[in-house]
């Protein structure tokens, strides 16, 4: 199974400032086909996964151009720039490219 | 607009069978795969099993292979989640999700609790 290892677990930012979020693959989520496929989401509290990027760093619509993705193969960042309140919550990374499908463990995004 | 309606959910006995279901609008439900994922209390995200959009293939988590099995009936729109022999550990928010390069669209989630 491919481990998605994501850090920090947990991250305190100051509102208008920047926050990044690591996430890394024990194996390539380069798919034969040629995406990657390699998702971020934001689970606010007591709602579904919301989806923010895809195939590693398009924004998905409607999404705040606040959020970027970047990365390719095993390693991969979220950043958040300008973080606003609405941004807490917690940030999951995703990999569909191989059975079992998985998911990092989360890091929770506080407002200082 | 996609729509994902789950229901099914509730509280029983360890040992016992529950079946989901996920009511799919806004698309052409016959031509996409559909996921099942879930989420224990406070914890991280699972998947558990995916069907092909005509039922060819299905894949499971070994967590849950052996005893949930999950279908589809296309002129529904609806996707299930048979659960059987369910053990505490089963205790989660259930996600229907629908399977696209995004993997943007998601259910509300039912909650099966299992305790005796």
């Amino acid at each position: 199974d491919v481990v998605m290892t994501q850090t920090p677990v947990s991250l305190s930012v100051s509102l208008g400032n920047q926050a990044s979020i690591s996430c890394r693959s024990s194996q390539s989520l380069l798919h034969s086909d040629g995406n990657t496929y390699l998702s971020w989401y934001l689970q606010k509290p007591g709602q579904s996964p919301q989806l923010l990027i895809y195939l590693a760093s398009n924004r998905f619509s409607g999404v705040s151009n606040r959020f970027s993705g970047s990365g390719s193969g095993t390693d991969f960042t979220l950043k958040i720039s300008r973080v606003e309140p609405e941004d807490l919550g917690v940030y999951y990374c995703f990999q569909h490219t191989h059975l079992p499908l998985t998911f990092g463990s989360g890091t929770k995004l506080e407002i200082k | 607009e996609v729509q994902l309606v789950e229901s099914g959910g509730g509280l029983v006995k360890p040992g016992s069978s529950l079946k989901l279901s996920c009511v799919a609008s806004g698309f052409t439900f016959s031509s996409y795969g559909m996921h099942w994922i879930r989420q224990a209390p406070k914890k991280g995200l699972e998947w558990i099993a995916l069907i092909y959009y005509d039922s060819s293939n299905k894949y499971y988590a070994d967590s849950v292979k052996g005893r949930f099995t999950i279908s589809r009936d296309n002129s529904k729109n609806t996707l299930y989640l048979e659960m059987n022999s369910l053990r505490s550990e089963d205790t989660a928010m259930y996600y229907c999700v629908v399977h696209t390069e995004a993997f943007a669209y998601w259910g509300q989630g039912t909650l099966v609790t299992v305790s005796s």
